[in-house]
């Protein structure tokens, strides 16, 4: 079956604090995409990695890092969490050897920046 | 430009009601691929359906069916007989094949409310 995680249901940091959020993916795909989901905005996309090491900004890239070391994981850094920065985090992965195939996704991880 | 509009942001119905849910896209692409998703309280986006550009053929899944109309640009997704279980948001998402493009267009979601 397949199957997305994310490290955290819910996560409180402070102003200016890093923040990591993790996902792994048990599939073996290619593809993995961080998104945050804010009410009357839905679903924006941050980034993604197309591979190992790579990675292409989304639409809203500012304030975030990623990190792609290993095929199953990909990490969404706040680098120094701010208050807008508080949301709803989404990961989703791609793979089965066709890119319209449907993206999986995690549970979510719902962050307050206090 | 390529977009996925939902006009309804949120409908209420009583259970059994029929509900239909519009998704209205735009692409300039001759092939491309229309998604439905679900998103229920607990948060995890399920996929439900995928249609490509080249299948205009309606589905139908139990209590599910989704109508593909290239005429209009349109993809609407109509629950029967509608079940508390079904309350949830759904978003209704465009992938365009533009190279290695991976990535979906999003329309904003519909909240849907399916009363006692």
């Amino acid at each position: 079956d397949v199957k997305v995680t994310q490290s955290s249901r819910y996560l409180v940091k402070r102003t200016g604090e890093k923040v990591f959020l993790e996902c792994v993916q048990d599939m073996d795909h290619e593809n993995m995409f961080w998104y945050r989901q804010d009410p009357g905005l839905g679903l924006r996309l941050i980034y993604f990695s197309y591979d190992v090491k790579m990675k292409e900004k989304g639409d809203i890239p500012e304030g975030y890092s990623v990190s792609r070391e290993k095929k199953e994981r990909f990490s969404l850094i706040l680098e120094s969490a701010s208050t807008n920065q508080t949301s709803m985090y989404l990961c989703a992965s791609l793979g089965g050897g066709a890119l319209y195939n449907e993206q999986f996704f995690g549970p979510g991880t719902r962050l307050t920046v206090l | 430009a390529q977009k996925v509009t939902q006009a309804q942001t949120e409908i209420s119905v009583v259970e059994k009601e029929d509900v239909t849910l519009d998704c209205v896209y735009e692409t300039r692409d001759t092939t491309y691929y229309l998604f439905w998703y679900k998103q229920p309280p607990s948060g995890e986006l399920v996929f439900l359906i995928r249609r490509n550009s080249f299948d205009e053929q309606n589905e139908i899944s139990g209590r599910y069916s989704w109508n593909f109309q290239k005429s209009t640009s349109s993809f609407n997704f109509t629950i029967t007989a509608s079940q508390v279980v079904d309350s949830a948001v759904y978003f209704c998402a465009l992938r365009f094949n533009a190279g290695n493009n991976r990535k979906l267009i999003w329309g904003l979601g519909t909240s849907l409310a399916v009363n006692p």
